[in-house]
Protein backbone atom coordinates (compact mmCIF):
# COMPACT_ATOMS: atom_id res chain seq x y z
CA UNK A 1 0.00 0.00 0.00
CA UNK A 2 2.56 2.31 -1.22
CA UNK A 3 0.02 5.09 -1.92
CA UNK A 4 1.28 8.32 -3.63
CA UNK A 5 5.52 8.35 -2.85
CA UNK A 6 7.72 11.59 -3.27
CA UNK A 7 11.51 11.85 -3.15
CA UNK A 8 13.54 13.27 -1.86
CA UNK A 9 11.99 14.62 1.23
CA UNK A 10 14.24 17.38 1.93
CA UNK A 11 16.63 19.33 -0.61
CA UNK A 12 18.57 22.28 -0.36
CA UNK A 13 19.53 23.89 -3.80
CA UNK A 14 21.84 26.67 -4.47
CA UNK A 15 20.22 29.78 -6.60
CA UNK A 16 20.09 28.72 -10.36
CA UNK A 17 20.64 25.45 -9.89
CA UNK A 18 18.34 22.27 -11.37
CA UNK A 19 16.67 19.64 -10.08
CA UNK A 20 13.43 16.96 -10.29
CA UNK A 21 11.31 16.04 -7.48
CA UNK A 22 9.88 12.54 -8.32
CA UNK A 23 6.23 11.57 -7.48
CA UNK A 24 5.15 8.06 -8.27
CA UNK A 25 1.73 6.14 -7.35
CA UNK A 26 0.70 2.73 -7.63
CA UNK A 27 -3.12 3.06 -7.82
CA UNK A 28 -3.82 3.14 -11.71
CA UNK A 29 -4.52 6.76 -10.69
CA UNK A 30 -4.88 8.55 -13.67
CA UNK A 31 -5.00 12.29 -12.16
CA UNK A 32 -1.89 13.47 -11.31
CA UNK A 33 -0.96 17.00 -9.95
CA UNK A 34 1.87 18.99 -8.21
CA UNK A 35 0.61 22.04 -5.32
CA UNK A 36 2.86 23.75 -3.34
CA UNK A 37 2.14 25.21 0.09
CA UNK A 38 3.58 28.46 1.76
CA UNK A 39 2.50 30.07 4.66
CA UNK A 40 -0.10 32.26 5.09
CA UNK A 41 -1.21 31.15 1.28
CA UNK A 42 -2.43 27.55 1.81
CA UNK A 43 -1.92 25.47 -1.28
CA UNK A 44 -1.79 26.21 -4.86
CA UNK A 45 -1.96 24.11 -7.90
CA UNK A 46 1.26 24.23 -10.01
CA UNK A 47 0.38 21.94 -13.15
CA UNK A 48 -1.51 18.73 -13.20
CA UNK A 49 -2.12 15.71 -15.22
CA UNK A 50 -5.33 13.65 -16.52
CA UNK A 51 -3.19 10.97 -18.02
CA UNK A 52 -0.01 10.00 -20.09
CA UNK A 53 0.93 12.13 -22.14
CA UNK A 54 -1.20 15.23 -21.25
CA UNK A 55 -0.47 18.20 -18.92
CA UNK A 56 -1.99 21.46 -17.92
CA UNK A 57 -0.70 24.16 -15.97
CA UNK A 58 -2.34 25.49 -12.38
CA UNK A 59 -2.43 28.38 -11.06
CA UNK A 60 1.44 29.24 -10.33
CA UNK A 61 3.37 27.36 -12.92
CA UNK A 62 6.37 29.36 -13.73
CA UNK A 63 9.35 28.02 -13.03
CA UNK A 64 8.20 24.91 -13.16
CA UNK A 65 8.00 21.93 -16.02
CA UNK A 66 6.01 18.66 -16.33
CA UNK A 67 5.80 15.66 -18.08
CA UNK A 68 3.80 12.34 -17.72
CA UNK A 69 5.59 9.56 -20.10
CA UNK A 70 3.61 6.45 -17.80
CA UNK A 71 0.60 6.27 -16.11
CA UNK A 72 2.66 6.16 -12.55
CA UNK A 73 4.75 8.96 -12.28
CA UNK A 74 4.49 12.51 -12.46
CA UNK A 75 7.90 14.56 -11.83
CA UNK A 76 8.11 18.06 -11.59
CA UNK A 77 11.29 19.84 -12.78
CA UNK A 78 12.28 23.04 -11.47
CA UNK A 79 14.69 24.82 -14.37
CA UNK A 80 16.63 27.62 -12.33
CA UNK A 81 15.97 27.68 -8.43
CA UNK A 82 14.87 31.06 -7.07
CA UNK A 83 14.75 31.42 -3.05
CA UNK A 84 10.78 32.11 -4.15
CA UNK A 85 10.55 28.37 -5.08
CA UNK A 86 11.24 27.69 -1.45
CA UNK A 87 8.03 25.39 -0.60
CA UNK A 88 7.02 22.36 0.41
CA UNK A 89 6.08 20.55 -2.49
CA UNK A 90 2.73 17.85 -2.67
CA UNK A 91 1.83 15.49 -5.48
CA UNK A 92 -1.78 14.25 -5.30
CA UNK A 93 -3.58 11.50 -7.61
CA UNK A 94 -6.90 11.29 -8.19
CA UNK A 95 -8.42 7.93 -9.95
CA UNK A 96 -11.08 10.66 -11.57
CA UNK A 97 -9.54 12.44 -14.49
CA UNK A 98 -11.67 14.85 -13.36
CA UNK A 99 -11.26 15.87 -10.32
CA UNK A 100 -14.63 17.00 -8.46
CA UNK A 101 -15.38 13.70 -9.44
CA UNK A 102 -13.38 11.81 -6.77
CA UNK A 103 -10.90 12.20 -3.96
CA UNK A 104 -7.14 13.62 -4.16
CA UNK A 105 -4.46 11.37 -2.31
CA UNK A 106 -1.49 13.28 -1.11
CA UNK A 107 1.69 12.15 -0.85
CA UNK A 108 3.88 12.89 2.43
CA UNK A 109 5.50 16.23 0.84
CA UNK A 110 9.13 17.41 -0.08
CA UNK A 111 10.42 20.47 1.55
CA UNK A 112 12.61 22.60 -0.95
CA UNK A 113 14.85 25.13 0.42
CA UNK A 114 16.77 27.48 -1.89
CA UNK A 115 19.60 29.76 -1.01
CA UNK B 1 -10.87 34.04 -8.21
CA UNK B 2 -12.27 31.69 -5.73
CA UNK B 3 -10.59 32.94 -2.24
CA UNK B 4 -11.51 30.39 0.64
CA UNK B 5 -10.99 31.60 4.07
CA UNK B 6 -10.46 29.34 7.35
CA UNK B 7 -11.12 31.23 10.58
CA UNK B 8 -10.05 31.32 13.33
CA UNK B 9 -6.04 30.40 12.61
CA UNK B 10 -5.62 28.67 15.35
CA UNK B 11 -7.91 26.78 18.64
CA UNK B 12 -7.13 24.92 21.29
CA UNK B 13 -9.74 23.20 23.56
CA UNK B 14 -10.05 21.22 26.28
CA UNK B 15 -10.33 16.98 25.38
CA UNK B 16 -13.98 16.29 25.50
CA UNK B 17 -15.36 19.36 24.32
CA UNK B 18 -17.66 19.55 21.13
CA UNK B 19 -15.79 21.67 18.51
CA UNK B 20 -16.95 23.53 15.08
CA UNK B 21 -14.47 24.65 12.64
CA UNK B 22 -15.49 27.24 9.89
CA UNK B 23 -14.40 27.33 6.10
CA UNK B 24 -16.32 30.43 3.82
CA UNK B 25 -15.86 30.39 0.05
CA UNK B 26 -16.26 33.67 -2.22
CA UNK B 27 -17.99 31.88 -5.64
CA UNK B 28 -20.94 29.79 -4.72
CA UNK B 29 -20.53 27.86 -8.27
CA UNK B 30 -18.40 25.06 -7.09
CA UNK B 31 -18.91 21.09 -7.84
CA UNK B 32 -18.19 19.53 -4.01
CA UNK B 33 -16.20 20.71 -1.20
CA UNK B 34 -13.23 18.65 0.39
CA UNK B 35 -12.37 18.75 4.12
CA UNK B 36 -8.59 17.54 4.99
CA UNK B 37 -6.15 17.21 7.78
CA UNK B 38 -2.95 17.20 7.95
CA UNK B 39 -0.55 16.83 11.11
CA UNK B 40 2.99 18.15 10.99
CA UNK B 41 5.38 17.60 8.40
CA UNK B 42 2.85 14.91 6.74
CA UNK B 43 1.09 15.30 3.60
CA UNK B 44 -3.15 15.85 3.63
CA UNK B 45 -5.70 13.04 4.30
CA UNK B 46 -8.55 13.38 3.34
CA UNK B 47 -11.71 13.14 5.73
CA UNK B 48 -14.78 14.11 4.20
CA UNK B 49 -16.25 14.96 0.24
CA UNK B 50 -19.63 16.84 0.03
CA UNK B 51 -20.81 16.86 -3.56
CA UNK B 52 -22.30 20.33 -4.49
CA UNK B 53 -25.95 18.36 -4.14
CA UNK B 54 -25.42 17.67 -0.52
CA UNK B 55 -25.91 18.96 2.39
CA UNK B 56 -23.74 17.05 4.51
CA UNK B 57 -21.29 14.34 5.12
CA UNK B 58 -20.68 12.15 8.24
CA UNK B 59 -17.89 9.50 9.13
CA UNK B 60 -17.78 9.05 13.36
CA UNK B 61 -17.17 11.87 14.69
CA UNK B 62 -16.88 14.27 12.11
CA UNK B 63 -19.53 15.92 10.17
CA UNK B 64 -19.40 18.53 7.19
CA UNK B 65 -21.69 20.61 6.53
CA UNK B 66 -22.11 22.65 2.84
CA UNK B 67 -24.74 25.44 2.25
CA UNK B 68 -23.63 26.92 -1.00
CA UNK B 69 -25.83 30.00 -1.10
CA UNK B 70 -24.20 31.65 1.84
CA UNK B 71 -20.70 30.33 0.96
CA UNK B 72 -20.20 28.49 4.17
CA UNK B 73 -18.85 24.95 5.13
CA UNK B 74 -17.95 23.91 8.74
CA UNK B 75 -16.65 20.72 10.09
CA UNK B 76 -18.21 19.75 13.20
CA UNK B 77 -15.66 17.39 15.32
CA UNK B 78 -17.81 15.63 18.69
CA UNK B 79 -15.93 14.84 21.80
CA UNK B 80 -12.58 15.75 21.03
CA UNK B 81 -9.47 13.60 21.44
CA UNK B 82 -5.41 14.56 21.96
CA UNK B 83 -5.01 12.48 18.04
CA UNK B 84 -7.35 14.98 16.83
CA UNK B 85 -4.54 18.02 16.90
CA UNK B 86 -3.68 18.39 13.67
CA UNK B 87 -4.29 21.32 10.90
CA UNK B 88 -7.78 21.12 9.11
CA UNK B 89 -7.90 22.63 5.47
CA UNK B 90 -10.87 22.92 2.97
CA UNK B 91 -11.01 22.68 -0.51
CA UNK B 92 -13.50 24.13 -2.76
CA UNK B 93 -13.58 22.51 -6.15
CA UNK B 94 -15.17 25.31 -9.02
CA UNK B 95 -17.67 23.83 -11.43
CA UNK B 96 -15.74 23.62 -14.73
CA UNK B 97 -12.44 23.63 -13.18
CA UNK B 98 -10.25 20.88 -12.99
CA UNK B 99 -8.16 21.60 -9.26
CA UNK B 100 -8.66 22.64 -5.54
CA UNK B 101 -8.96 26.35 -4.16
CA UNK B 102 -7.33 25.93 -0.53
CA UNK B 103 -8.27 27.67 2.43
CA UNK B 104 -4.96 28.34 4.70
CA UNK B 105 -6.17 25.89 7.63
CA UNK B 106 -6.90 25.91 11.02
CA UNK B 107 -4.55 24.39 13.68
CA UNK B 108 -6.41 22.16 16.20
CA UNK B 109 -5.03 21.68 19.92
CA UNK B 110 -6.63 19.42 22.21
CA UNK B 111 -5.34 19.16 25.30
CA UNK B 112 -5.40 16.46 27.64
Amino acid sequence: NAGVTQTPKFQVLKTGQSMTLQCAQDMNHEYMSWYRQDPGMGLRLIHYSVGAGITDQGEVPNGYNVSRSTTEDFPLRLLSAAPSQTSVYFCASSYSTRVYTGELFFGEGSRLTVL
Amino acid sequence: KQEVTQIPAALSVPEGENLVLNCSFTDSAIYNLQWFRQDPGKGLTSLLLIQSSQREQTSGRLNASLDKSSGRSTLYIAASQPGDSATYLCAVIQTGANNLFFGTGTRLTVIP
